[in-house]
């Protein structure tokens, strides 16, 4: 089983559309959790990050962690044609700098 | 401030070759690392560095060497290449005690 698990997608949304992205960890030591945009062709940047549970919001994106069911999602409100890209979840392996990365979901946000 | 800086962009190698991808970054980084990213693996860890004379091995190193002479540099070599080395390589620099891992935009390997 891997560390962390994600869709691979792609999901394929209206614009305007709330989107949700998700994965799943199997480690409970893992505290820190952050989410990547990939744009086609282009290097990771990240987009948010969480600490232990609960919710982040950052403009239209929220990322939420469910530590007792080890889940975390990040959600998209009124998704628009320019959120399209991968969306990968990271975690760094306890007090190391080595991040474990999900597969990435293809988002596509259609016009 | 020009970030992470990865060269080349694109390569093709024919079996047996050998090469080295360039990475720099001006941010005065403590922490670089090699990933490689395959679809349906996403992002592996090649090998890592935590400053300028120490690296380690990450989750997929065999095949590849990495020095860290300077904190700016973090090349990465293929001994001798081998189809199963095609994929896409991103070097990336955390500063120490940072949450943001930051990715240079990728260097294209195909290996024929």
């Amino acid at each position: 089983q891997k560390e962390v698990e994600q869709d691979p997608g792609p999901l394929s949304v209206p614009e305007g559309a709330i989107v949700s992205l998700n994965c799943t960890y199997s480690n409970s030591a893992f505290q820190y959790f952050m989410w990547y945009r990939q744009y086609s062709r282009k290097g990771p940047e990240l987009l948010m990050y969480t600490y232990s549970s609960g919710n982040k919001e950052d403009g239209r994106f929220t990322a939420q962690v469910d530590k007792s069911s080890k889940y975390i999602s990040l959600f998209i409100r009124d998704s628009q044609p320019s959120d399209s890209a991968t969306y990968l979840c990271a975690t760094p392996t306890s007090g190391t700098y080595k991040y474990i990365f999900g597969t990435g979901t293809r988002l596509k946000v259609l016009a | 401030n020009a970030g992470v800086t990865q060269t080349p962009k694109f390569q093709v190698l024919k079996t047996g070759q050998s090469m080295t991808l360039q990475c720099a970054q001006d941010m005065n980084h403590e922490y670089m690392s090699w990933y490689r990213q395959d679809p349906g693996m996403g992002l592996r860890l090649i090998h890592y560095s935590v400053g300028a004379g120490i690296t380690d091995q990450g989750e997929v190193p065999n095949g590849y060497n990495v020095s860290r002479s300077t904190t700016e540099d973090f090349p990465l070599r293929l001994l001798s290449a081998a189809p199963s080395q095609t994929s896409v390589y991103f070097c990336a620099s955390t500063q120490d005690g940072g949450n943001t891992i930051y990715f240079g935009e990728g260097s294209w390997l195909t290996v024929v």
